[in-house]
């Protein structure tokens, strides 16, 4: 059973170009999270979906981002004209369920790099 | 509002036994995670506490005092290994949100 899979797991982007961040949860979790951890800092909540579904993006910064979660397909992060400050390690997570010790399951992370 | 505090940092000596103290003030309580994340990789599964007490999974353990909003983790018999940051996670009501400590880095020295 393969784990929570992200692509790419490194990424460079100029100021100002797209960044896509790719999410494919465990085999039968149909919840997906998304963290980003700054450098020396820890993993901070941005958003939660389910199929076709955003939950909760209370922590998603209001402008340039976007995550969505299409019914056939990975979980896509999308950041607009990125800026020196979205450099980060963003993690997705997956679980079964929600409720008492539904464990996240994270994935690799993605090394996103602005220059 | 959301508060998790840990140590930023911790030394310990290989072979010895390490507590790491995690404090919390959250809006709402559904559990309480540890995780480990060794440089540049994803954070693992140490353990979940949801009611008092503790919880022991081999050479590590996991207390939880609600009434008091404060977890530790205890590692024995610390290994090399061990040297990885340890991130203390709070659930939400609705059990779909987690909420981080900044973590402890923990070095384990010879």
């Amino acid at each position: 059973n393969a784990g929570v899979m992200q692509n790419p797991r490194h990424l460079v982007r100029r100021r100002g170009q797209e960044a896509r961040l790719r999410c494919s949860p465990m085999k039968g979790h149909s919840h997906v999270y998304w963290y980003r951890q700054l450098p020396e800092e820890g993993l901070k909540f941005m958003v939660y979906l389910q199929k076709e579904n955003i939950i909760d993006e209370s922590g998603m910064p209001k402008e340039r981002f976007s995550a969505e979660f299409p019914k056939e397909g990975p979980s896509i992060l999308r950041i607009q004209q990125v800026v020196r400050g979205d450099s980060a390690a963003y993690f997705c997570a997956s679980s079964p369920g929600t409720g008492n010790g539904n464990e996240q399951f994270f994935g690799p992370g993605t090394r996103l790099t602005v220059l | 509002g959301q508060n998790i505090d840990q140590p930023t940092e911790m030394t310990a000596t290989e072979g010895a036994i390490v507590q790491i103290n995690c404090t919390y003030q959250t809006s709402g309580f559904n559990g309480l995670f540890w995780y480990q994340q060794h440089a540049g990789e994803a954070p693992t599964f140490l353990s979940y506490n949801v009611l008092d007490g503790l919880e022991e999974k081999g050479r590590f353990s996991s207390f939880l005092s609600r009434s008091k909003g404060y977890s530790y983790l205890l590692l024995k018999e610390l290994q090399m290994k061990d040297s990885a940051s340890y991130l203390c996670a709070v659930v939400n009501n609705a059990g779909n949100m987690l909420t981080f400590g900044g973590g402890t880095r923990l070095m384990v020295k010879p």
